[in-house]
């Protein structure tokens, strides 16, 4: 079964700096990667996704990159902003089956 | 569109009781619903997967005796924690996903559940 990696666990960054979360995957045939913030006490939301046909996908501050070969794929945040702090998740799946969760990355993005 | 709503928000049990949860997808037809339980600062474990009109499949640790699931109609499923326990205390939240839609789940507000 499919098994995704995340890193790092906790990230502090300064307002207007990026924030990179990095995570692996193990199932070479997973071909959708969501990636969501959830705040606490809150349900994730689906922040942007990326399709094994795409190598990288933007929106706004936004931006996931997918490496089919090593199986790795990142969310970029640019500029960040205090309403980013949140915790991420990234997911891999494979058409219709289940939905697999890095164990998530707490963003600070410290004033 | 795609609206999942749960009930209840929040519910505190004695130990013992049992409690259930509706997971319902109100403006689409969800033919796969998945619940997840969350405990502080971890992820998201999936426990269950249900299709509707067919039994629940079960993640492996999951005792579907106590858990049980039921996938009625194509707008409801439940949750029902039975002789819920301390241990039991946690933030459920479903997921529903409809026919044609591969991939997309869409999550609910989720439940927290506190058991005394």
């Amino acid at each position: 079964g499919e098994n995704v990696e995340q890193h790092p666990s906790t990230l502090s960054v300064q307002e207007g700096d990026s924030a990179v979360i990095k995570c692996t995957y193990s199932d070479s045939a997973s071909n959708y990667f969501p990636w969501y913030k959830q705040e606490l006490g809150k349900r994730p939301q689906l922040i942007i996704d990326i399709r094994s046909n795409v190598g990288e996908k933007k929106d706004q501050r936004i931006a996931v990159t997918l490496n089919k070969t090593a199986k790795h794929f990142s969310l970029h945040i640019t500029e960040t902003q205090p309403e980013d702090s949140a915790v991420y998740f990234c997911a891999a799946t494979l058409g219709y089956d289940k939905i697999i969760f890095g164990k998530g990355t707490r963003l600070h993005i410290l004033p | 569109g795609a609206v999942v709503s749960q009930h209840p928000s929040w519910v505190i049990c004695k130990s013992g009781t049992s409690v259930k949860i509706e997971c319902r997808s109100l403006d689409f037809q969800a033919t796969t619903m998945f619940w997840y339980r969350q405990f502080p600062k971890q992820s998201l474990m999936l426990m269950a997967t249900s299709n509707e009109g067919s039994k629940a499949t079960y993640e492996q640790g999951v005792e579907k005796d106590k858990f049980l699931i039921n996938h009625a109609s194509l707008t409801l499923s439940t949750l029902t924690v039975t002789s819920a326990h301390p241990e039991d205390s946690s933030f459920y939240i479903c997921s529903a996903r409809g026919s044609g839609r591969a991939n997309e789940q869409f999550f609910g507000p989720g439940t927290r559940l506190t058991v005394l």
